[in-house]
């Protein structure tokens, strides 16, 4: 198992410019979420899918758009890249909510002139 | 205002030395969650507490679950160089999991 795979591992973007981050997993989770990792403020949630087919809005979503075509795939795109979108994001998958474990994957660090 | 507040923010010791971290909550939790994350990784899982006065033991690594359900703490005896990361308290509120700010705790030979 690959367990929770990231690309890219960085990138480095200019204002206005438009890019997807991938994320993609092998354990046949229903519930992926993506955050951003900024310092002083932990993780916080940007958008989250219980399933295939389905998102939601998480505290920050703001600039960020998702989907869920499959059980493996949930990319996460900047529709135009802000200096605020600077940061490292992680996205996440786990088998459900309650009490269960988050795999996170390695990890995109952003960096938007 | 976070839903999970974390304490110290910071805390730089010296190896053997114990220390306890802190993750506090006005909430009740059904169950809270402890991980740590090293530099340029993801977070990884150490321990989920779900009962109220639950102590649970990981080598060196002791957590407590409050009776109330509000507030939990990570012990570590004897810290060691290896110990050093971000350690990041979670919950399930609602539908979704979420995180306090962290504990970055360095450990020095």
């Amino acid at each position: 198992n690959a367990g929770v795979t990231q690309t890219p591992k960085f990138q480095v973007l200019k204002t206005g410019q438009s890019m997807t981050l991938q994320c993609a997993q092998d354990m046949n989770h229903e519930y992926m979420s993506w955050y951003r990792q900024d310092p002083g403020m932990g993780l916080r949630l940007i958008h989250y899918s219980v399933g295939a087919g389905i998102t939601d809005q998480g505290e920050v979503p703001n600039g960020y758009n998702v989907s869920r075509s499959t059980t493996e795939d949930f990319p996460l795109r900047l529709l135009s890249a802000a200096p605020s979108q600077t940061s490292v994001y992680f996205c996440a998958s786990s088998p459900g909510l309650a009490g269960e474990t988050q795999y996170f994957g390695p990890g995109t660090r952003l960096l938007v002139l | 205002t976070q839903l999970l507040e974390q304490s110290p923010q910071f805390l730089s010791i010296q190896e053997g030395e114990n220390l306890t971290v802190y993750c506090n909550s006005s909430s009740v939790f059904s169950s809270l969650q402890w991980y740590r994350q090293e530099p340029g990784e993801g977070p990884v899982l150490l321990v989920t507490v779900v009962t109220g006065g639950e102590v649970k033991k990981l080598k060196r690594l002791t957590f407590q679950f409050g009776d109330a359900r509000k507030d939990s703490s990570l012990h570590i005896t004897a810290a060691q160089p290896g110990d050093t990361g971000l350690y990041l308290c979670a919950g399930v509120y609602g539908q979704n999991f979420v995180f306090g700010p962290g504990t970055r705790l360095s450990v020095l030979p």
